[in-house]
């Protein structure tokens, strides 16, 4: 089945810097890239979808400017936390889609949990 | 606006039993329904999907049926194994809008030996 890696696993990091986290799809082109969030005991909440070549498209409540999110080539999205805060702390999953109308599935990653202090 | 529902939080169920995992949605113009297998700390893995045209999709020990009328899907394993223990979601599309899935809250399964 197709793979989709992130990088990396875990991290860890101080308020205010910023961190970059890689959604690599490993044996196909992905042309549409999603990142989600997932908070505590709660569903996987879609931040961004990324289509190859173009900007992502954000919604409604994900800060654009906070969380940059790039869609570089067919087969790597990286999303940038920007000045972090505490409060971005959570469980971060790419997942990536292949061509085709109809192609529904996604792929998922096997998530990022970022740590602000 | 939550337009999957999962009202489940959790499930016990004994070895060797069926498990029965329920999902509603709000919005009709879903068509493209989806279970995913979560466990902690891991990236959901896609188990069984059903496309509006069906009522019923098997797949091995899995089962999803899907109530159109009644806005209700669910997912069916028998019999229930201790590796099937994890976190079930299930997610809708609409085929006209293609990209965005909406997720279910999800469903803690335990399957006691």
């Amino acid at each position: 089945g197709a793979v989709v890696s992130q990088h990396p696993s875990r991290v860890i990091c101080k308020s205010g810097t910023s961190v970059k986290i890689e959604c690599r799809s490993l044996d196909f082109q992905a042309t549409t890239m999603f990142w989600y969030r997932q908070f505590p005991k709660q569903s996987l909440m879609l931040m961004a979808t990324s289509n190859e070549g173009s900007k992502a498209t954000y919604e409604q409540g994900v800060e654009k400017d906070k969380f940059l999110i790039n869609h570089a080539s067919l087969t790597l999205s990286t999303l940038t936390v920007t000045s972090a805060h505490p409060e971005d702390s959570s469980f971060y999953i790419c997942s990536a889609r292949g061509g085709g109308t109809d192609s529904y599935e996604q792929y998922f990653g096997p998530g990022t949990r970022l740590t602000v202090t | 606006d939550q337009q999957v529902k999962q009202n489940s939080p959790s499930l016990s169920v004994q070895e060797g039993r069926i498990s029965i995992l329920n999902c509603d949605y709000t919005n009709s113009m879903f068509d493209y329904f989806l279970w995913y297998k979560k466990y902690p700390a891991e990236g959901p893995t896609f188990l069984i999907s059903i496309s509006s045209i069906k009522d019923k999709n098997e797949d091995g020990r899995f089962t999803v049926f899907l109530n159109k009328s009644a806005k209700h899907l669910s997912l069916h394993i028998v019999p229930s194994q201790p590796g099937d223990s994890a976190v079930y979601f299930c997610a809708a599309s609409r085929g006209d809008t293609g990209n965005q899935f909406y997720f279910g809250t999800g469903t803690s399964l335990t399957v006691i030996p």
